[in-house]
């Protein structure tokens, strides 16, 4: 079946530094994608989307870039603030707007 | 600022309880969606309506059930709880047309004793 998933389950970065998350996703047909960002005790908060008609899309200090090739999703996150510190999820349309999520990566900036 | 509402944020109740997660919405969407999650893990799709006396089981199988008589509530109904419910359940709603993302609410911590 589909499926979204995550390279790694956890990320360590300094505070300042570049951040990249990674997402391999298995359906070949999906058109859309949506990064979340999830702080404990909170529902997911969205950051970012992209179409499958692009390759990269860029907003304040987030980017997404889309290798459809290879099915590969990445979120980079530029100079890493504490408030960064959260579990990220990758999402993808399988269709009727119905979203299957990825396994999450918890992020955590270090002082 | 959350314009997608669910109550009670947290729930201890005992096995055989039947119990309602409520959910609002007041951005006027169509489409709503139950999510269950984990602590840290992904979220599964449990239920959606794409609109007011459409309901449709999701890709999880689970013992809920859920009703949409207006377009701004979603409510999920468990007739009888269990200690495998203990779960956090997440509500979400996106407007009609278009690729758009799900905007969440920030979930019922449920705990079945």
């Amino acid at each position: 079946g589909e499926s979204v998933g995550l390279h790694l389950p956890t990320l360590s970065v300094q505070e300042g530094d570049n951040s990249i998350i990674n997402c391999a996703y298995s359906n070949s047909a999906s058109d859309y994608f949506i990064w979340y960002k999830q702080e404990s005790g909170k529902g997911p908060q969205f950051i970012i989307d992209i179409r499958s008609n692009m390759d990269k899309r860029q907003g304040q200090r987030v980017t997404v870039l889309l290798n459809k090739t290879v099915k590969h999703l990445s979120l980079q996150i530029a100079a890493t603030q504490p408030g960064d510190s959260a579990v990220y999820f990758c999402a993808e349309n399988s269709g009727a707007q119905k979203l299957v999520f990825g396994q999450g990566t918890r992020l955590t900036i270090n002082p | 600022e959350a314009d997608i509402y669910q109550t009670p944020r947290y729930l201890v109740i005992g096995t055989g309880k039947k119990i309602t997660l409520e959910c609002s919405q007041t951005m006027g969407h169509d489409k709503m969606y139950w999510y269950q999650q984990d602590p840290g893990m992904e979220l599964h799709l449990i239920h959606y309506s794409y609109g007011v006396n459409s309901t449709e089981k999701g890709d999880l199988s689970s013992e809920s059930t859920v009703s949409r008589i207006r377009t701004e509530h979603f409510p999920l109904t468990l007739e009888s709880a269990r200690p495998s419910h203990t779960s956090q359940y997440l509500c979400a709603s996106s407007p009609t047309g278009g690729d758009s993302p799900l905007h969440f609410g920030n979930g019922t911590r449920l705990t079945v004793t």
